[in-house]
């Protein structure tokens, strides 16, 4: 199976910036998505790396290593919806999609 | 609004119960999936349905049986379930088969007694 990890808990204060790291293990490798999920909701699409680099959106940005097996997912100016789980997704060789466990992150004022 | 929809947002039943969790999406797409999530454990793929086929069974207990009458509507029939089995159930739908995006519905929070 696939291997992907990521931390379980952050926490950060209102208006600064927080790094959720994901590294991961997979047989071939054809893109990494970043899903955004509030509590009792359902997951949103945040970003798409295929390439390495950094992807910005706003005030999300997501970057990706391939060498390295490894990818974050930066949230600057942090404000409270923000909380929320997110969760790191690849796609093997084969197109099939695995997910990490999901990092919960919690901004306090 | 996601475009997925999914009903009962909430389920609590018996271990000799059936029941059956529904799922439509309104964006057009081809493929449609299910999913489990526990409570700190990454998202399991269940179910893949694509132009109405399924396409993948990644191991699922024949206690979970799916349905999918067109590209727009999936189900997910419920028999003799286990306390295990717990968990919140996630529909998602996608262009095609080789999942981009997802769109993820907010889920059936079923409980099992």
């Amino acid at each position: 199976g696939q291997n992907i990890d990521q931390p379980t808990e952050m926490t950060a204060t209102e208006g600064a910036i927080v790094q959720i790291n994901c590294t991961y293990q997979t047989s071939g490798f054809n893109g990494l998505f970043w899903y955004q999920q509030h509590a009792g909701e359902a997951p949103t699409f945040l970003s798409y790396n295929v390439l390495d680099g950094l992807e910005e959106k706003g005030r999300f940005s997501s970057f990706l290593s391939r060498s390295k097996g490894y990818s974050y997912l930066l949230l600057k100016e942090l404000q409270m919806k923000d909380s929320a789980s997110y969760l790191c997704a690849v796609r093997d060789g084969d197109y099939k999609l695995s997910f990490g466990a999901g990092t919960t992150v919690t901004v306090r004022a | 609004e996601t475009g997925v929809t999914q009903t009962p947002r909430h389920l609590v039943m018996g271990m000799t119960n059936k029941k059956s969790l529904k799922c439509e999406q309104h964006l057009g797409h081809n493929a449609m999936y299910w999913y489990k999530q526990s409570a700190k454990k990454p998202l399991e793929l269940m179910f893949v349905y694509n132009f109405k086929e399924q396409t993948e069974n990644n191991s699922v207990p024949s206690r979970f049986s799916p349905e999918c009458p067109n590209s727009s509507h999936l189900f997910l029939h419920l028999h003799t379930l286990q306390p295990e089995d717990s968990a919140l159930y996630l529909c998602a739908s996608s262009q095609d088969e080789e999942p981009g995006e997802l769109f993820f519905g907010e889920g059936s929070r079923l409980t099992v007694l």
